[in-house]
Order: structure tokens, then sequence, then C-alpha cells
């Protein structure tokens, strides 16, 4: 059974700051790995997905995978308040099912 | 824009009654899902339904039984609701594939006295 693990469960940082978050799956057959940004009383919304060993960078929003080391993060470029989230590393188990890790908790301070 | 839609937003209900929940979906995919997000946030997946049709059934009580009429709508009925039924239940969408994201709709939460 896939596992996915996030640290830290709670970070705080101050406006223009980076935000880094990291994710660790059991499975090194898994396929795709994403993470989703979560407000309060809405649903999850994918910001970004990779596939491949290396990094891929969109916006603000840098991820880099290792698949050797079983390792994912996010990092968050000049962070701002509206990214206060929940951000959520999702990986698949197969074609229909996707396993969620626990989420980490972004404050961002202005 | 919304493109995965849940209703009701949120249901109180008292311990034994049957509750229904629905989810219909615009993008044209052919996979739904059910989850259920617990206080903490963590997301399980309950139910996958590919093109009608029963996907996965994760290990969930069987008063949880999900139904679709076609590709674009899953409903969810509970019949005899328990405490721990009290949560967040998400549906989502995607296409066909292990690259696909899900799309998820802004949930309907339980609270179960």
């Amino acid at each position: 059974q896939e596992k996915v693990q996030q640290s830290p469960e709670s970070l705080i940082v101050p406006e223009g700051a980076m935000s880094s978050l990291n994710c660790t799956f059991s499975n090194s057959a898994s396929q795709s790995i994403w993470w989703y940004q979560q407000h309060p009383g809405k649903g999850p919304e994918a910001l970004i997905s990779i596939f491949s060993n290396g990094n891929k960078k969109e916006g603000r929003l840098t991820v880099y995978l290792n698949r050797a080391s079983l390792h994912v993060s996010l990092h968050i470029r000049d962070s701002q308040p509206s990214d206060s989230a929940v951000y959520l590393c999702a990986v698949s188990a197969n074609a229909y099912k996707v396993i969620f890790g626990k989420g980490t908790h972004l404050h961002v301070l202005p | 824009e919304t493109a995965v839609f849940q209703t009701p937003n949120y249901h109180v209900t008292q311990v034994g009654n049957e509750v229904s929940f629905n989810c219909k979906q615009t993008l044209g995919h052919d996979t739904m899902y059910w989850y259920k997000q617990d206080s903490k946030k963590l997301l399980k997946i309950m139910f996958s339904y590919n093109n009608k049709q029963l996907i996965v059934n994760e290990t969930v009580p069987r008063r949880f039984s999900p139904q679709s009429s076609d590709k674009a709508h899953l409903n969810l009925r509970i019949k005899s609701v328990e405490p721990e039924d009290s949560a967040v239940y998400l549906c989502a969408s995607s296409s066909w594939g292990l690259q696909d994201t899900q799309y998820f709709g802004p949930g309907t939460r339980l609270l179960v006295l």
C-alpha cells in the first residue's frame, strides 16, 4: 500500500520568503505526483504535477523529484499571504487511485 | 471557474437517518471519485467510477453506496449514518490515465448528531 508522508505539518514564513514543503512516498514505481492547494471551505486545486526525475518550474512554483530517494519537494518563491492554505502531496498508486498525504499548513505573514 | 458541482453544501442529520449527496461534472471526464476528508484534512478515497463502472471500492462500510446514472454524475448514499461519518465528502473527476489531474468539487460537509 502506497504511503505518502508530508513535512512539516505547519510552516510559517514572512511575506516575500521562500516556502519549502516536503513529501516522501513509498513506491518508486508510482507514476505521477501532484501538489494540490486547499483553502478553507474549498476543494483541493491542482497546482503542479511532475512525472520525470528532476525539476519543473511554473511561475513562482518549483518542484523537485528524486525517485531514488522517494522524495519530492515544492518551493514557493516570494510567498504571499494569499498562498496561505493547506498543501497536499498526491501520488498515483494506479490508474484509478491517488494517495494523498496529510498536508502542510502554510501561513504567510504580511 | 467551478466545473465539479456538489449538493448540498452542508447537511446536519441524526444517527440512523439516510442521506444522499449529488455530484455533477461538466468537464467531459470519464472517471469520477468520492473522497472522505476528516477533521485533520486527510483525504481518503472511497470509490472510483470509470464510464459508470465501479473500478475502486476501498474498504468502506456497507452503508455507503455510490450511484452513477451517466459518466457526468456520481451520487453517494449513506444508509443509517453514524457519528464517525461526520466529515467533508469531496467529489472529483479526471480523464483516463495515470498522469491526469483530478478536479474537485467544493465538498459536502456532513454533521451527524
